[in-house]
C-alpha cells in the first residue's frame, strides 16, 4: 500500500463549478502538507502548504487537513478552464536536518474544466 | 530571475548506455533535490543535497544511479547501464534552505530503448 493515496481521475467539471480533490495517507509522521499543480510537460508548481490540521484559504483555493483522519483536501471555487491541470498532493515528515526535505507525492488527479 | 533549468529536455538512449542529466538551480539556493516521475505517477524522491554533500540519498533505486554537486550549485544525475525501466521524467528542484519551498524545473524526459 502506498503512503499517499490519490484518485487519478480524470475529473471533468463545467466552468464555475466547485472542485474537490483529496488524498489519504498512512504515515502519522507527516506534518507538512502541500498541493502542487502540474501542467502537461511542465514541472510541479506549489499552490498551497500547511503545517497543521485546519483550513487555509488563498483566493479561490482552500486547503483542508484532518490529521486525525489522515485526510487532506483541496477545494477550487469558480473553476476556470485555466485550472485544467494535474493536481498533486504532497506531504513530508520532519527530517534529521530539521526541515521537510523528502516529499512524498500522490499520483495526481487530472482535472479538466470545460468552458 | 531564472528558474530551475534542466538539460537536455529530452534524452533518448539505448539499453546499457550511460547518461548524465544536468540541473541548474535558482541562483543562491543551497538545497537541491532530484525526483523521478513515471507516466501517470507523482514524483518520487531520489536524493537531496545541502550544499555540496548528499544529505539524503535514500531514494536512489540502486547503485547504477549517482548524483554529484561538486561546487554547491549545478548538479548532475548519472545513470550507468541504463535499463528500459529507467524511462521517466527526471525532475530537479531547489530551495533557499533545506526547509524552504521547493521550486521545480521542467524535467528531462529520458527514454531508454
Amino acid at each position: 500500500q502506498k503512503e499517499v493515496e490519490q484518485d487519478p481521475g480524470p475529473l471533468s467539471v463545467p466552468e464555475g463549478a466547485i472542485v474537490s480533490l483529496n488524498c489519504t495517507y498512512s504515515n502519522s509522521a507527516f506534518q507538512y502538507f502541500m498541493w502542487y499543480r502540474q501542467y502537461s510537460r511542465k514541472g510541479p508548481e506549489l499552490l498551497m502548504y500547511t503545517y497543521s490540521s485546519g483550513n487555509k484559504e488563498d483566493g479561490r483555493f482552500t486547503a483542508q487537513v484532518d490529521k486525525s483522519s489522515k485526510y487532506i483536501s483541496l477545494f477550487i471555487r469558480d473553476s476556470q478552464p485555466s485550472d485544467s491541470a494535474t493536481y498533486l498532493c504532497a506531504m513530508s515528515a520532519r527530517g534529521v536536518w530539521g526541515g521537510y526535505q523528502k516529499v512524498t507525492f500522490g499520483t495526481g488527479t487530472k482535472l479538466q474544466v470545460i468552458p | 530571475g531564472a528558474g530551475v533549468s534542466q538539460t537536455p529536455s529530452n534524452k533518448v538512449t539505448e539499453k546499457g548506455k550511460y547518461v548524465e542529466l544536468r540541473c541548474d538551480p535558482i541562483s543562491g539556493h543551497t538545497a537541491l533535490y532530484w525526483y523521478r516521475q513515471s507516466l501517470g505517477q507523482g514524483p518520487e524522491f531520489l536524493i537531496y543535497f545541502q550544499g555540496t554533500g548528499a544529505a539524503d540519498d535514500s531514494g536512489l533505486p540502486n547503485d547504477r544511479f549517482f548524483a554529484v554537486r561538486p561546487e554547491g550549485s549545478v548538479s548532475t544525475l548519472k545513470i550507468q547501464r541504463t535499463e528500459r525501466g529507467d524511462s521517466a521524467v527526471y525532475l530537479c528542484a531547489s530551495s533557499s534552505s533545506g526547509a524552504g519551498t521547493q521550486y521545480f524545473g521542467p524535467g528531462t524526459r529520458l527514454t531508454v530503448l
